[in-house]
C-alpha cells in the first residue's frame, strides 16, 4: 500500500539556521502531499500542501516541492525560529470508496526543537 | 465554529472497561474521519463517515471498536473491553464535499491511557 517516510528525528537547531526534513513517498497514481505541523497540547494543522507535480507549497516562510521523479516532498526553511518548534508529518492522499473521499498516509514524524 | 472538537481530552481506563470518545466536527462538514496514534508514530486512519453512513473501515478497527455518526452531525467511537494495546491519541477529522484537494481539519485529539 502506499507509505510515507520520514526523514528520523529529532532535529535540533540554532534560530536562524536552514531547515530541511526530508520526506520521500509511495503511491500508486498521483496523490496529493501534505506538510502537517503539531505544537504540543494541540491538534494537527495543515502547514502546506501540493496536489500535483513540480507544485511548490509555501506557508509561514516553509516551502515544499512536489517531485514526482524522486518521489519526494522534503520541507525547507531558510530561517527557523523557537516558535517552529514541534512535529512535522508529511502525508499523502490516499482514496477510499469510489466517492472521491480521500484518507490521509502519514510519515512518523519529525521532532523539530530550535535554539535561541 | 471554532473548529473540530473532541471529548473528553483525557481519559484513563481500567483494562477490561469500555470508553466512548465524542467528536464534533465542523459544523457544514459532511465528511468525518478518525485516525489513531500511538507514541512517536503518525496517525494511523480507522474509519470514515460521508454524513451518516460510514462508508470505509481499516482493518486496525477490530470488532472491538464501534463508530457512529447519527443524523450525520457528531460521532462517538467506542472502545469494549480496552486493553493496553488500545492505549494512544484518537483523532477526528472533518472535511467538505467532494475531490482530493479537501483539506481535512483535526480537532485537538483523545488521549487514552489504559492501566
Amino acid at each position: 500500500g502506499d507509505s510515507v517516510t520520514q526523514m528520523e528525528g529529532p532535529v535540533t537547531l540554532s534560530e536562524e539556521a536552514f531547515l530541511t526534513i526530508n520526506c520521500t513517498y509511495t503511491a500508486t497514481g498521483y496523490p496529493s502531499l501534505f506538510w502537517y505541523v503539531q505544537y504540543p497540547g494541540e491538534g494537527l494543522q495543515l502547514l502546506l500542501k501540493a496536489t500535483k507535480a513540480d507544485d511548490k507549497g509555501s506557508n509561514k516562510g516553509f516551502e515544499a516541492t512536489y517531485r514526482k521523479e524522486t518521489t519526494s516532498f522534503h520541507l525547507e526553511k531558510g530561517s527557523v525560529q523557537v516558535s517552529d518548534s514541534a512535529v512535522y508529518f508529511c502525508a499523502l492522499s490516499d482514496r477510499i470508496g469510489v466517492q472521491g473521499a480521500q484518507k490521509l498516509v502519514f510519515g512518523q514524524g519529525t521532532r523539530l526543537t530550535i535554539n535561541p | 465554529d471554532t473548529g473540530v472538537s473532541q471529548d473528553p481530552r483525557h481519559k484513563i481506563t481500567k483494562r477490561g472497561q469500555n470508553v466512548t470518545f465524542r467528536c464534533d466536527p465542523i459544523s457544514e462538514h459532511n465528511r468525518l474521519y478518525w485516525y489513531r496514534q500511538t507514541l512517536g508514530q503518525g496517525p494511523e486512519f480507522l474509519t470514515y463517515f460521508q454524513n451518516e453512513a460510514q462508508l470505509e473501515k481499516s482493518r486496525l478497527l477490530s470488532d472491538r471498536f464501534s463508530a457512529e455518526r447519527p443524523k450525520g452531525s457528531f460521532s462517538t467511537l467506542e472502545i469494549q473491553r480496552t486493553e493496553q494495546g488500545d492505549s494512544a491519541m484518537y483523532l477526528c477529522a472533518s472535511s467538505l464535499g467532494s475531490g482530493l484537494k479537501r483539506e481535512a481539519f483535526f480537532g485537538q485529539g483523545t488521549r487514552l491511557t489504559v492501566v
